[in-house]
């Protein structure tokens, strides 16, 4: 199947600063990214969709500011935590769809501490 | 909307006996569904999908799905399970008028030796 990478797969980062995870999808064109929030023993939280070229879709509770989504080309996806506090601590998984019957493709996931 | 629900958070079965975790889903429109397997602090892994055609869909590792309509569900079975299928199971649903994924709460496969 095809390859998702995502990058780091483990970050400890200080309050008040920003980190920013890289997903890549290797050998397809990602039309459609998507970013999960996942806390432990429970499912995945979509966060946004995004699509190359646009602005992403944010859903509902979701600080826009808070978390900027890039999505500059069809194989790279960025997500920024700015002003990261401990209660961002979270595991975070991207996916990238290649097109309209494809199945979504997920990243190893990024573990972010905030201390 | 569309929905998913597992109804067992955790599933036990022995090695060598079959297994089923199960999955009911809710949609508006064509049933696109799909099965992913998450191990620990890992992303999740693609292991079949539904989009038409057979209601028996075979994926990976020896797994495979039943389309049920009538029933509304897609439960996800193995004839002989390994100790090493021990993982998370989430069910999916897409709705392609939202271009979104729709997970279930996840299923705990425990296989004992």
């Amino acid at each position: 199947g095809a390859v998702v990478s995502q990058h780091p797969s483990r970050v400890i980062c200080k309050s008040g600063t920003s980190v920013k995870i890289e997903c890549r999808s290797l050998d397809f064109q990602a039309t459609t990214m998507f970013w999960y929030r996942q806390f432990p023993k429970q499912s995945l939280m979509l966060m946004a969709t995004s699509n190359e070229g646009s602005k992403a879709t944010y859903e509902q509770g979701v600080e826009k500011d808070k978390f900027l989504i890039n999505h500059a080309s069809l194989t790279l996806s960025t997500l920024t935590v700015t002003s990261a506090h401990p209660e961002d601590s979270s595991f975070y998984i991207c996916s990238a769809r290649q097109g309209a019957l494809s199945e979504a493709f997920f990243g190893q996931g990024t573990r972010l501490t905030v201390v | 909307a569309q929905s998913v629900a597992q109804p067992e958070d955790q599933v036990n079965v022995a090695e060598g006996n079959p297994l089923t975790v199960k999955c009911t889903y809710s949609v508006s429109g064509n049933p696109y569904l799909f099965w992913y397997v998450q191990y620990p602090n890992r992303g999740l892994q693609f292991l079949l999908k539904y989009i038409t055609g057979d209601n028996l869909v075979k994926g990976s590792y020896g797994f495979e799905a039943e389309f049920n309509k009538s029933q509304t569900s897609f439960h996800l079975k193995k004839p002989s399970a390994l100790v090493s299928d021990s993982a998370l199971y989430f069910c999916a649903v897409r709705d392609d008028n939202f271009n979104k994924f729709y997970f279930g709460s996840g299923t705990k496969l425990n296989v004992k030796p």
